[in-house]
């Protein structure tokens, strides 16, 4: 257990439907980032938040896809009108940077299947 | 639990020798790297990293090495383990991760 925890582990949808992950970070952590993996990829980055201000999105990311971080604490991803591209395991991670490095900590991830 | 490592490079090596994974990555301008492991049905575990601005650096049984000139990174694992039985990513400037290569310790 790294201290990140994903909610929830498995989300099955149908086409269409919308669907919200959270993300609690570890409590000291000013950074969280999402990412999304397929089988056999690395994962890859959708975005990423310092506090609660989003500072980077990818340009991959579809505008059905949106993050928050309300507080700069947990945070939520929502996919609005799933497809069935859309599944996938998104992973959350969290982290402090500091001059020696910046390690992120990675929940054990949303598998979601859409139908 | 679910496989991280279809389709993925793999390198099978026998308990107790040294492994080498090796990643090359394509942006020069990158001065931060780093090496995670993943086991199935796992988010990416950290296990060492790398400023541009050092060529080699160890840890507890891992040392990276970087080579700036062709862009490339290894991972040497001492001593492999089962344990060590994963996919092992590369990432550059934290959010870029490479596709991975599955490390299989055999008996």
């Amino acid at each position: 257990d790294t201290g990140v925890s994903q909610n929830p582990r498995h989300k099955i949808t149908k086409r269409g439907q919308n669907v919200t992950f959270r993300c609690d970070p570890i409590s000291e952590h000013n950074r969280l980032y999402w990412y999304r993996q397929t089988l056999g990829q690395g994962p890859e980055f959708l975005t990423y938040f310092q506090n609660e201000a989003q500072l980077e999105k990818s340009r991959l990311l579809s505008d059905r896809f949106s993050a928050e971080r309300p507080k700069g604490s947990f945070s939520t991803l929502e996919i609005q009108r799933t497809e069935q591209g859309d599944s996938a395991m998104y992973l959350c991670a969290s982290s402090l940077p500091t001059d020696r490095g910046n390690e992120q900590f990675f929940g054990p991830g949303t598998r979601l299947t859409v139908l | 639990g679910e496989s991280v490592g279809l389709h993925l490079p793999t390198l099978s090596v026998q308990e107790g020798d040294n492994s080498i994974i090796n990643c090359a990555y394509s942006n020069s301008a990158s001065d931060y790297f780093i090496w995670y492991k993943q086991e199935s049905g796992k988010g990416p575990q950290f296990i060492i990293d790398i400023r541009s601005n050092m060529d080699i650096r160890q840890g507890q049984r891992v040392t990276v090495l970087l080579n700036k000139t062709v862009k490339h990174l290894s991972l040497q694992i001492a001593a492999t383990q089962p344990g060590d039985s994963a996919v092992y990513f590369c990432a550059e400037n934290t959010v870029s991760f490479g596709t991975g290569t599955q490390l299989k310790v055999e008996l």
